[in-house]
């Protein structure tokens, strides 16, 4: 159980353009989603904190209008890099934390490599 | 501030055994979890420790101690496949995760 997965798992686009990378909790209920970025030989870098229904929690010095998130439904969250840029190649990975439980535990999703060209 | 360390990098023989450290400072403290990264995979869980002591699951074990702000990873029996990313992650007291840099280790045979 606890399973997460990411869609697309690499994509490769035009400077300029938008990217939507989707999270889905398959077999269970996420109240929280987290997304991260982490560049090359560096660890996880926390770009936002998304609650089902309400409006995401951006880290400083993470773009609000740049990164959009929407967590929907219990079971998904969608973020979208808007006019990508050539810097904004990274693996974003996003995790979800599960309803009720007090483990407090992330599950990881596969993670989405993005090439800006 | 808030800050996790954990060294850099290890390298170990194989079927030896390696201790991962990580010391940490942060604002409260809900737990603490060891991750395990593959190069260009996302991080797969390995231990959770919110209670001062150790936690063994086969050749993985994880120790705690709250007052020291200290917790370390024990991998024994070391295989080729154990080459990866160790990374500390602190749950603080807004329950969010505070990650150290991760500890690369190095298998050699």
């Amino acid at each position: 159980g606890a399973v997460v997965s990411q869609h697309p798992s690499w994509v490769i686009c035009k400077s300029g353009t938008s990217v939507k990378i989707e999270c889905r909790s398959l077999d269970f209920q996420a109240t929280t989603m987290f997304w991260y970025r982490q560049f090359p030989k560096q660890s996880l870098m926390l770009m936002a904190t998304s609650n089902e229904g309400s409006k995401a929690t951006y880290e400083q010095g993470v773009e609000k209008d740049k990164f959009l998130i929407n967590h929907a439904s219990l079971t998904l969250s969608t973020l979208t890099v808007t006019s990508a840029h050539p810097e904004d190649s990274s693996f974003y990975i996003c995790s979800a934390r599960e309803y009720g439980t007090d483990y407090n535990e992330q599950f990881f999703g596969p993670g989405t490599r993005l090439t800006v060209l | 501030g808030q800050n996790i360390d954990q060294p850099t990098e290890m390298t170990a023989t194989e079927g030896a055994i390696v201790q991962i450290n990580c010391t940490y400072q942060t604002s409260g403290f809900n737990g603490l979890f060891w991750y395990q990264q593959h190069a260009g995979e996302a991080p797969t869980f390995l231990s959770y420790n919110v209670l001062d002591g150790l936690e063994e699951k086969g050749r993985f074990s994880s120790f705690l101690s709250r007052s020291k702000g200290y917790s370390y990873l024990l991998l024994k029996e070391l295989q080729m496949k154990d080459s990866a990313s160790y990374l500390c992650a602190v749950l603080d007291s807004n329950y969010q995760l505070i990650w150290g840099a991760g500890t690369k280790l190095i298998i050699k045979p």
